[in-house]
């Protein structure tokens, strides 16, 4: 059963401090990761996509991977209440062959509360 | 604007009688999906399509059917709906080159 696990939180983060959410997958063909912002009742927000080891800057957010350790995490630098969301991992299953398809597997998320 | 579109956005119905709930992309997006979310059971996928014709099972296709006659289209049908049905559904399709989703704004169905 390939899997995504995310701490389900709530974390609660002081308005200006940095969010650190975290995500760890099972499946060592995946190639494609995915950070995803949900407001209650809305739909899923991609924010941030990475491809390959290291870190990937977007304004605030910065999305890092290791794939050795199968695992994905997000920053979010300056903190504001807006950011209070929950925050789906996704991360694309790989075919028998070793390749990318488009399936992907959904963590649960996590809720991040920003405190004023 | 590229977008996911879906209709209705709220409907609230009764036992077995059947709906549609559409979806439509302009992105020329070849893979298309259908997930519902519940309060702490995340998204779980119904169906999927690679392609025009080409449809398959998710996760949880009992109760639902689909059907892909267009590139563009990809609707959800209920044919009997019963209150376990009642959910919050998204449709989404994703990018060839990229593997990135993207999501309809969502539709609240109620089956009472």
């Amino acid at each position: 059963q390939k899997e995504v696990e995310q701490n389900s939180g709530p974390l609660s983060v002081p308005e200006g401090a940095i969010a650190s959410l975290n995500c760890t997958y099972s499946d060592r063909g995946s190639q494609s990761f995915f950070w995803y912002r949900q407001y209650s009742g809305k739909s899923p927000e991609l924010i941030m996509s990475i491809y390959s080891n290291g870190d990937k800057e977007d304004g605030r957010f910065t999305a890092q991977l290791n794939k050795a350790s199968q695992y994905v995490s997000l920053l979010i630098r300056d903190s504001q209440p807006s950011d209070s969301a929950t925050y789906l991992c996704a991360v694309n299953e790989a075919n028998p062959w070793g390749n990318s398809n488009y399936q992907l597997i959904w963590g649960a998320g996590t809720k991040l509360i920003i405190k004023p | 604007e590229a977008q996911v579109t879906q209709n209705p956005r709220y409907l609230i119905t009764v036992t077995g009688k059947k709906l549609t709930v559409t979806c439509s992309q302009n992105m020329n997006h070849e893979y298309m999906s259908w997930y519902r979310q519940d309060p702490g059971l995340g998204l779980r996928q119904i169906y999927y399509s690679m392609n025009v014709e080409v449809t398959d099972k998710g996760d949880v296709p009992e109760g639902y059917k689909v059907s892909r006659k267009e590139k563009r289209n990809f609707p959800l049908i209920l044919e009997s709906p019963s209150p376990n049905q009642t959910s919050l559904y998204f449709c989404a399709s994703s990018s060839p080159r990229t593997y990135e989703q993207y999501f309809g704004p969502g539709t609240r169905l109620t089956v009472t």
